[in-house]
């Protein structure tokens, strides 16, 4: 069984800028979480994406956002890069939201 | 605001002892909670969790504990080996979100 994807896995973008990232849960998952990895703030939750809506949301600005598609696939949006950005943007696939996940590679995005 | 801790950035045990990873959390609408192991450029992998309806879960050298009253958990990880050596998660969850802590460093010496 394939595990969870995320593309791309390097991205350097310039203050202002926006960004889309894209993750692949596993296969017959339908719910897609993102977190936000830094070494000051740790691990901090994003959102969550089951069956299409948005379950649950963490503490972070508008100018995040993410869809999910019907086929699960989940984008992540941010808009208006600011430096503090830069971080590993960690995606993590579950069965339901109460089962265990299983996170992706991640994608790792500097903004200049 | 840090409603999961974990107080101890870093730990070291010998090969064959006991490990023993603390979390603590603040919030008691938490519910559920889940020990994830990360290796350096790779995704958190997950261990093993447990119930607030529970106060003990093993899936076999993993054993986490839930003192609901204290709100306070711990992994134990015995025996411990090289490879266990990561930083280890811990994350509470309740309806709305996920909480992670900060991560503590495992080092297990040969």
């Amino acid at each position: 069984k394939a595990g969870v994807t995320q593309t791309p896995r390097y991205l350097i973008k310039t203050r202002g800028q926006q960004v889309t990232l894209s993750c692949s849960p596993i296969s017959g998952h339908r719910s897609v979480s993102w977190y936000q990895q830094t070494p000051g703030q740790g691990l901090q939750f994003l959102f969550e994406y089951f069956s299409e809506t948005q379950r649950n949301k963490g503490n972070f600005p508008g100018r995040f956002s993410g869809r999910q598609f019907s086929n699960s696939r989940s984008e992540m949006n941010v808009s208006t890069l600011e430096l503090g950005d830069s971080a590993l943007y960690l995606c993590a696939s579950s069965i339901d939201s109460y089962n265990e996940q299983f996170f992706g590679p991640g994608t790792r995005l500097t903004v200049l | 605001d840090q409603q999961v801790k974990q107080n101890s950035p870093s730990l070291s045990v010998q090969e064959g002892r006991i490990s023993i990873l603390n979390c603590d959390y603040t919030n008691s609408m938490f519910d559920y909670f889940l020990w994830y192991k990360k290796y350096p450029a790779e995704g958190p992998t997950f261990l093993i969790s447990i119930s607030s309806i529970k106060d003990k879960n093993e899936d076999g050298r993993f054993t986490v504990f839930l003192n609901k009253s204290a709100k306070h958990l711990s992994l134990h990880i015995v025996p411990s080996q090289p490879g266990d050596s990561a930083v280890y998660f811990c994350a509470a969850r309740d309806n709305n979100d996920m909480r992670f802590g900060a991560g503590t460093r495992l080092t297990v010496k040969p």
